[in-house]
């Protein structure tokens, strides 16, 4: 079946340190990939989303590119700031509702990131 | 604003009582979806409908139960069945004829039981 792998966290960084989260996906057809944040006692906010292989996602200074080959949608931004400490979670879906896919979001167990100033 | 409610934000129950979670959305989508969050973990899909008066379950099915009697609504019941209902609870929408599949969640309820 399909799954989805973050990195371990949690992972702590310094205010406008370069930011990498890990994603990598295992599928068995051709999946969207999406990074979802929550912000403490929230629900989830749709970050970025890429549909087909080589699209890069972008939104808010974050970037990921859906890498086939590697099966990887690595979340990466330049320079966090405080404001960016959440959960972030990496998920796949399939965007043809028909078949068995039933649109069904495949989560990663998400990554607890925290910016100190 | 189009958008998901739940309702109610916070939620406590003695054990051995059954506890309805709400959902609404005016965003005019046919799938509405349930997920469980607990500490650490990913979400886990409950239920989920894709059309009014139709629903499936997901990976969690037991120990919930849900109806879809309008578009809008796709309410959560737990029941004493439930082992362990102490949870987040978040409840997904999203149109079937989306290009993307992406999903738009509400603020979510969390629920104690005690």
């Amino acid at each position: 079946g399909d799954s989805v792998t973050q990195m371990e966290g949690p992972v702590t960084l310094s205010e406008e340190a370069f930011l990498t989260i890990n994603c990598t996906y295992t599928a068995t057809g051709y999946p969207s990939l999406f990074w979802y944040v929550q912000y403490p006692g929230e629900g989830l906010q749709l970050l970025l989303k890429a549909t087909k292989a080589d699209d890069k996602g972008s939104n808010k200074g974050f970037e990921a590119t859906y890498r086939k080959e590697t099966t990887s949608f690595h979340l990466e931004k330049g320079s966090v700031q405080v404001s960016d400490s959440a959960v972030y979670f990496c998920a796949l879906t399939y965007a043809n509702a028909g078949g068995t896919s039933y649109g069904k979001l495949t989560f990663g167990q998400g990554t607890i990131l925290t910016v100190h100033p | 604003d189009g958008g998901i409610t739940q309702s109610p934000k916070y939620l406590f129950r003695k054990e051995g009582q059954n506890v309805t979670l709400s959902c609404e959305q005016n965003l005019n989508h046919d799938a509405m979806y349930w997920y469980r969050q607990d500490p650490g973990q990913g979400l886990r899909l409950i239920y989920y409908s894709q059309i009014v008066n139709d629903f499936q379950k997901g990976d969690i099915a037991e120990g919930y139960s849900v109806s879809r009697e309008k578009k809008e609504s796709f309410p959560l019941t737990v029941t004493s069945a439930q082992k362990n209902p102490t949870a987040f609870y978040l409840c997904a929408s999203k149109s079937v004829w989306g290009a993307t599949g992406e999903q738009y969640f509400g603020p979510g309820t969390r629920l104690t039981v005690t």
